[in-house]
């Protein structure tokens, strides 16, 4: 099994204001996706984070807003960009290994 | 468009029941299956993997089952404990092609209550 490391855990932000959430991965892993969970929502999936090359986006989602970088096979990072009070949700970093898929313990970001 | 369902939303049990948790989804062309558990504002925890080509898994008071010919999962929870009280999430995978997976598609999740 893979350990996901997420941080910050939790963050309270302007609006107008970005900020940048670290997930690393304790192996090699093959992909690595971020999630959002809107509040009493389920998990809906913002985009593949490609190692050295452009996310691959979900529809809805775009780089200018969440911008996403890869640059091995362990790390990632994502920017909500231009925060408004609709983008308070939990982020989510998740990784898959042989088939099986791990996820962090989430950002729980609120925009004031 | 994959589409997952999960029954029931909610569930109330007393300590010491044995529970099922339903999922169907509409496309039976899946890579595997997997069941999550959520505790408030926290990540997920996997709890069980089924591949495509089996029938069920087992851990420990948990069990799943996976009928892919129907679009069918169930996951059974023997002798509820109220630290099992959390949302559960079943999420499947569809293919990619070539060596990458297909994203996960997750239900709305059943919250589950046991109480002592």
């Amino acid at each position: 099994s893979a350990v996901i490391s997420q941080k910050p855990s939790r963050d309270i932000c302007q609006r107008g204001t970005s900020l940048t959430i670290q997930c690393q991965v304790d192996s090699q892993v093959t992909m690595m996706f971020w999630y959002r969970q809107q509040p009493g929502q389920s998990l809906t999936l913002i985009a593949t984070a490609n190692q050295g090359s452009e996310a691959t986006y979900e529809s809805g989602f775009v780089i200018d807003k969440f911008p996403i970088s890869r640059p091995n096979l362990t790390f990632s990072t994502l920017t909500v960009s231009n925060m408004s009070p609709e983008d308070s949700s939990i982020y989510l970093c998740s990784a898959v290994g042989t088939a099986e898929a791990f996820f962090g313990q989430g950002t729980r970001l609120t925009v004031v | 468009k994959q589409e997952v369902t999960q029954i029931p939303a909610a569930l109330s049990v007393p300590e010491g029941e044995n529970l099922v948790l339903n999922c169907s989804f509409t496309d039976s062309a899946i890579y595997n299956l997997q069941w999550f558990r959520q505790d408030p504002g926290k990540g997920l925890t996997s709890l069980l993997l089924i591949q495509s080509s089996q029938r069920e898994q087992t851990s420990g008071r948990l069990n799943a089952s996976l009928d892919k010919s129907s679009g069918r999962s169930t996951l059974y929870i023997a002798a509820s404990q109220p630290g099992d009280s959390a949302t559960y999430l079943c999420a499947v995978r569809g293919y990619a092609g070539g060596t990458s997976y297909g994203k996960l598609t997750f239900g709305q999740g059943t919250i589950l209550t046991v109480h002592p």
